[in-house]
């Protein structure tokens, strides 16, 4: 199976500042990774999927890169509503796995 | 817009079963890659499943820990999927989400249905 590590684990930041999550992959796994954000209480919503294509609808501050088995996801200036947990995934193969997590909170 | 929503969660015994179903609509279900995820109170995403469209085969891949036990199906009919959790453990306890899946198009996400599975 491929192990998918995020870090950090989390991460205490300011509104305005940017932030930058990596995501790293046991082995390679081309562009199949998407990147989600949970709030408490909430489903999961699709920010970033083939690695660095932002989903319809999501703010570009959002942006991911990477290829193979190193990957970012970007947030160029955290807002209030940012505040969340970020999760990254692949689906080169089966079974599918997700990172354990990122919780950005307030500084 | 894209709308998953969950149905079937409750709470169940040791060793029983429940079937979670997924109403799909305006979008062309068919076509889709579905999957189940669920996340256990307090814990971090995991994928349980995934079933292909029918013109790509209509295949299921399952997770480890629920393979043999889980099943999941589709009836492109009804825009519903569905999970049909058999032998259910305490460790099963979760929301269960329902997903849609594309590398072209990214993922879509229900609401959430709750499973408790306890004595």
């Amino acid at each position: 199976d491929i192990q998918m590590t995020q870090s950090p684990s989390s991460l205490s930041a300011s509104v305005g500042d940017r932030v930058t999550i990596t995501c790293r992959a046991s082995q390679g796994i081309s562009n199949y990774l998407a990147w989600f954000q949970q709030k408490p209480g909430k489903a999961p919503k699709s920010l970033i999927y083939a690695a660095s294509s932002l989903k319809s609808g999501v703010p570009s501050k959002f942006s991911g890169s990477g290829s193979g088995t190193d990957f970012t996801l970007t947030i160029s200036s955290l807002q209030p509503e940012d505040f969340a947990t970020y999760y990254c995934q692949h689906y080169s193969s089966y079974p599918r796995t997700f990172g354990q997590g990122t919780k950005v909170e307030i500084k | 817009e894209v709308q998953l929503v969950e149905s079937g969660g409750g709470l169940v015994k040791p060793g029983g079963s429940l079937r979670l179903s997924c109403a799909a609509s305006r979008f062309t279900f068919s076509s889709a890659w579905m999957s189940w995820v669920r996340q256990a109170p307090g814990k971090g995403l995991e994928w349980v499943g995934h079933i292909k469209s029918k013109s790509e085969g209509g295949t299921t891949e399952y997770a480890a820990p629920v393979k043999g036990r889980f099943t999941i199906s589709r009836d492109d009919s009804k825009n519903t999927l569905y999970l049909q959790m058999n032998s259910l453990k305490t460790e099963d306890t979760a929301v269960y989400y329902c997903t849609t899946e594309s590398h072209y198009s990214g993922w879509e996400w229900g609401q959430g249905t709750l499973v408790t599975v306890s004595s």
